[in-house]
């Protein structure tokens, strides 16, 4: 089945630095969604984008599809403590006749970002 | 409004004990997905309904785990004769019907059920 290598696992920064984190993927996926779930919570959808290289900001955060449809950046810019969490990627991979595709998100193992004041 | 909502929020359980869990999706919401979470790992897919389509169940990781959704609303998952490795938190997603656009592509997740099993 489809696997998402995200990367780096972890991160250690100070506040104000900017972040950056990825995922790959070995097939060719249509959506790629990026979420933050906080200690005791479930994932907060951050960004979704549907198009190769699409580029797409909500605040302080941009992500990009990649042209190859295979891979995902993330960028947090000034980060700020309230960023610590765990990043997750996920990917919807292209929908295949049989419709088993449908509504199975895959998702990265995640980034953990710790943010020093 | 309201977001997915799940209970109970923590479950400690014998093993070989049966439990179930709830979810109350978004409202206008018409697909559900229940993921599991390992300790550290990321989130691994088990069930999806979408209207009154037979559900997705190739996530289940065994036949003890099944799950139903009533009124198309309303999703419990059911564990039959839990063991250690079933410890986890189980997460439940809502979205719109993917037949509705693109934002059938976002899932939007309740805050999980910590299950532990003893």
């Amino acid at each position: 089945g489809q696997q998402l290598n995200q990367s780096p696992q972890s991160m250690f920064i100070q506040e104000g630095e900017d972040v950056s984190m990825n995922c790959t993927s070995s097939s060719i996926f249509n959506t790629w969604l990026w979420y933050k779930q906080d200690p005791g919570e479930g994932p907060v959808l951050l960004i979704a984008l549907y198009k190769a290289g699409e580029l797409t900001s909500n605040g302080r955060l941009t992500a990009q599809f990649g042209i190859t449809r295979k891979d995902s950046f993330l960028n947090i810019s000034a980060s700020i403590p309230s960023d610590v969490g765990i990043y997750f990627c996920a990917g919807q991979p292209l929908f295949n006749a049989g419709g088993t595709s449908y509504g199975k998100l895959t998702f990265g193992q995640g980034t953990i970002l710790t943010v020093h004041p | 409004g309201a977001g997915v909502s799940q209970s109970p929020s923590n479950k400690v359980t014998e093993k070989g004990k049966d439990v179930e869990l709830r979810c109350d999706p978004i409202s206008g919401h018409t697909a559900l997905y229940w993921y599991r979470q390992s300790l550290g790992q990321g989130l691994e897919f088990l069930i999806y309904f979408q209207g009154n389509s037979a559900p997705d169940k190739s996530g289940l990781p065994s036949d003890r785990f099944s799950a139903e959704r009533t009124g198309g609303s309303v999703s419990t998952l059911t564990i039959q004769r839990t063991q250690q490795e079933d410890s986890a938190v189980y997460l439940c997603a809502s979205s719109f019907a993917l037949s509705g656009g693109l934002s059938g592509y976002e899932q939007y997740f309740g805050p999980g059920t910590r299950l532990t099993v003893t």
